[in-house]
């Protein structure tokens, strides 16, 4: 069962707007990944939170998880059209468990 | 929703044999799979793109002989890890996307297979 769950679904937003997606989970978890998913493609893994962690920042990319309330959140900075993908965050507790994704869209 | 099921959510095989594993499409039909593995607290890795009808797109460093994929219908595809080894232990986990009409690719994950190669 998917134990990972994100908002919004969707998401458009134009190019050089920032996008900011949600995860929430239910149990504890070791740590919670972000991936995107272009169109017809596997999973790419973005970034990588531990439990013990509050923030990462990798290039445009700022994740902060927060334990208490079971949430975490990936920022996209500066988006571009490039950014246009689905994106995903999973949570690897005893066994790896995804989420259904945000479908965001940069419009040019 | 859609939904995707995988069997058997766990298996413990001897050194050696081979262990299938099955993904499947419950009430959508999947020309595209995905097959990933995952080591412990590791990210997935993306091992190949299992294609209804034709040989799988396998990536980089994964060796097509030794993890044979075969998507013989649109709801089926199967992973066989042959002759497994202790380092085959791993997290197995499938996706299929679903498109609705008139709308993009929503991806579906299984539960994923635990196994372990003893």
């Amino acid at each position: 069962s998917q134990q990972g769950e994100e908002d919004p679904q969707a998401l458009s937003i134009q190019e050089g707007e920032n996008a900011t997606m949600n995860c929430s989970y239910k149990t504890s978890i070791n740590n919670l990944q972000w991936y995107r998913q272009n169109s017809g493609r596997g999973l790419v893994h973005l970034i990588l939170i531990r439990s013990n962690e509050r923030e990462k920042h990798s290039g445009r990319l700022r994740v902060t998880l927060d334990t208490s309330k079971k949430s975490s959140s990936l920022l996209i900075t500066a988006s571009r059209a490039a950014d246009t993908a689905s994106y995903f965050c999973a949570t690897d507790g005893d066994d790896m468990r995804f989420g259904a994704g945000t479908r965001l869209t940069v419009k040019p | 929703g859609a939904v995707v099921s995988q069997h058997p959510s766990r298996v413990i095989c001897k050194s050696g044999t081979s262990v299938k594993i099955e993904c499947r499409s419950l009430d959508f039909q999947a020309t595209t799979m995905f097959w990933y593995r995952q080591f412990p607290k590791q990210s997935l890795m993306l091992m190949a793109t299992s294609n209804e009808g034709s040989k799988a797109t396998y990536e980089q460093g994964v060796e097509k002989d030794k993890f044979l994929i075969n998507h013989a219908s649109l709801t089926l595809s199967t992973l066989t890890v042959t002759s497994a080894h202790p380092e085959d232990s791993s997290f197995y986990i499938c996706s299929a996307p679903s498109r609705a009409s008139g709308t993009a690719d929503t991806q579906y994950f299984g539960p994923g297979t635990r196994l372990t190669v003893l």
